[in-house]
């Protein structure tokens, strides 16, 4: 079946720092994939999202693109800041279903000032 | 444009009680889901709706948990009689249709705590 790997964290950054978050997917055919954040106490927010392979997602300064040889959307940001810190998830969609969405763990991520 | 509503917010019951939780989805949006997300944990899939039928609920534990969605708006999803493994958030989320690569919209949860 369906399944999303995200790396192992939490992941601890001070302000300004380079951050990649690593995600790799397992899949039947060609999912749409998806990064959603969750700030403490909050629900499930979109941040970025690519739905065919090559194709670059972005907002508010993070990236990430689908990589269909590696089964890879590794979210990536140049400078992170303290607001940064929450919880990401990767997450696919696979067009043979339902569209239902499969999520990893998710990857905990704490920036310091 | 409001997102989708959820309620409460959070809950504590004692085992073998019962509970219930309500959801409003986006205005115009066919497709409603339940999620179950445990601490640590990513969010899974318990029940999808596309307008008032049911097309997936392979992971809903039929045995205590139920799911609703009259009219194909509002949803409710009850457990009973709950277990202490039901600890969890229940996220409510909804898109237009359920087409691969359409953005779904999540609720802020409900925080169930089972005593």
């Amino acid at each position: 079946g369906d399944s999303v790997t995200q790396m192992e964290g939490p992941v601890t950054l001070s302000e300004e720092a380079f951050l990649t978050i690593n995600c790799t997917y397992t899949a039947t055919g060609y999912p749409s994939l998806f990064w959603y954040v969750q700030y403490p106490g909050e629900g499930l927010q979109l941040l970025l999202k690519a739905t065919k392979a090559d194709d670059k997602g972005s907002n508010k300064g993070f990236e990430a693109t689908y990589r269909k040889e590696t089964t890879s959307f590794h979210l990536e940001k140049g400078s992170v800041q303290v607001s940064d810190s929450a919880v990401y998830f990767c997450a696919l969609s696979d067009p043979g279903g339902y569209s239902t969405l499969t999520f990893g763990k998710g990857t905990m991520l704490l920036v310091s000032p | 444009e409001a997102g989708v509503a959820q309620s409460p917010r959070y809950k504590i019951i004692e085992k073998r009680q019962s509970v219930a939780f309500w959801c409003n989805p986006i205005s115009g949006h066919a497709t409603l889901y339940w999620y179950q997300q445990i601490l640590g944990q990513g969010p899974k899939l318990l029940i999808q709706f596309q307008n008032n039928g049911v097309v997936d609920d392979s992971q809903l534990p039929k045995d205590r948990f139920s799911a609703e969605r009259l009219k194909g708006v509002d949803s409710t999803l009850k457990i009973q009689p709950a277990k202490l493994e039901d600890s969890a958030v229940y996220l409510c989320a909804s898109s237009l249709e359920p087409v691969s690569g359409n953005t779904i919209y999540f609720g802020e949860g409900s925080w169930l705590t089972v005593v």
